[in-house]
Order: C-alpha cells, then structure tokens, then sequence
C-alpha cells in the first residue's frame, strides 16, 4: 500500500461546481498535512497547509479527519484557472524533512 | 522576496555521464530539501540539507550526492547516469523550527538522459 494515495481522476467538472478530492494517508503518527496546487510542467505551489481538524482560504477549504486518516480539499465556484494538478502530502512522524506525496488529482473545469 | 532559485532548467546528458543541479532557498530560509519527480507521478523525496549536513534520505541510491554550502544554497550531484533518472528535480526549502516545516518549491530542473 502507497504511503499517501490520491484518485488520479482526471475530475471534470463545470464551470461554478463545487468539487472535493480525498487523500488518504498510511502513517498513523503523520502529524501535518499540505495540499499544493501544480500546473503542466512547472512546480507544485503551495495551497494550503493543514494541522488540526481543519483550514478554509477563500473557495478553498480542506479538512483532516484523522480517525479515517484521510484528508479532502474542497473547491467551491469552480473557475478555468482552477484546472490543475492538485497534490497532497504529509510529513511522516517526525513533522518535518521528507513530504511524502500522493500521484496527484487532475482537475479540468470546462466553461 | 526572492524565491526559490534553481538552474540550469534544462539539461539533456548521455547514459554515464555526471550531472549537478543548483538550489539558492528562499530568502530567509535554511533548509534545502531535493526532490524528484517523475512523469505522473509526485515528487519523491531525495535527501534535506540543514546547517551544511544531510539531515535525512530517502530511498535513492549513493550515485546521487549533494551538499549545502555556508549561504545555504545547495547542489544535487548524479553520478553514472541511467536513462531512468530523467525526470524533473525539485529542490524545496524551508526554515527550521518552523511550525509544521513548510516547504516551498523552485521551478525545477528537467533533465533529459539520452
């Protein structure tokens, strides 16, 4: 089993949608979670860090749940430049040094 | 507030050749860690550079080296290239004892290995 294991999708949704991706993670001692966002052929930036149950920026917001041991990112009114590669990862037990990610959810959001 | 620096960003070498990647941290930030990113694939965590020591390693094997030097920038050496190691390199860096070690990434560098 994969340390970190996200739906490669591709997810295609509408313009306006609300869309959710979940990511689930093996290490149960894993203590600080990342989403971040990477476009075709360049760096993974970061969106949004998440270290207790929670964290919400704009139309952004991700939740942890640690007794599924899973994260999900929530994008609500989707937008064309939302289309995106989004990655999640955790540091293992020590919080920090080595993220370890997931493959990466693929997003298209059409007009 | 630089950013992430990396270069070359491209780089095209032949089967046994060597090859170095450079990383200058953001500004403010002391901790390099290097990554490698596959087509498809996440990134994979190579090795992290604190105060000019490898603080931790992933599963990568000794042909792939680095160093941090005094103004915390740092290089990725590969020796005995194998066409397996084309990939993008991603160098990321953050502050330590920063709550929760968050790492922002430079542009990369993509090596091609023909």
């Amino acid at each position: 089993r994969k340390e970190v294991e996200q739906d490669p999708g591709p997810f295609n949704v509408p313009e306006g949608a609300t869309v959710a991706f979940n990511c689930t993670y093996s290490n149960s001692a894993s203590q600080s979670f990342f989403w971040y966002r990477q476009d075709c052929r360049k760096e993974p930036k970061l969106l949004m860090s998440v270290y207790s149950s929670g964290n919400e920026d704009g139309r952004f917001t991700a939740q942890l749940n640690r007794a599924s041991q899973y994260i999900s990112l929530l994008i609500r009114d989707s937008k064309l430049s939302d289309s995106a590669t989004y990655l999640c990862a955790c540091h293992g037990s020590s919080n920090t040094g080595k993220l370890i990610f997931g493959q990466g959810t693929t997003l298209q959001v059409k007009p | 507030d630089a950013g992430v620096t990396q270069s070359p960003t491209h780089l095209i070498k032949t089967r046994g050749q060597q090859v170095t990647l450079r990383c200058s941290p953001k500004s403010g930030h002391d901790t390099v860690s290097w990554y490698q990113q596959a087509l498809g694939q996440g990134p994979q965590f190579i090795f992290q550079y604190y105060e000019e020591e490898e603080r931790q390693r992933g599963n990568f094997p000794d042909r792939f080296s680095g160093h941090q030097f005094p103004n915390y920038s740092s290089e990725l050496n590969v020796n005995a290239l194998l066409l397996g190691d084309s990939a993008l390199y991603l160098c990321a860096s953050s502050l330590a004892g920063e709550v929760a070690d968050t790492q922002y990434f430079g542009p990369g560098t993509r090596l091609t290995v023909l």
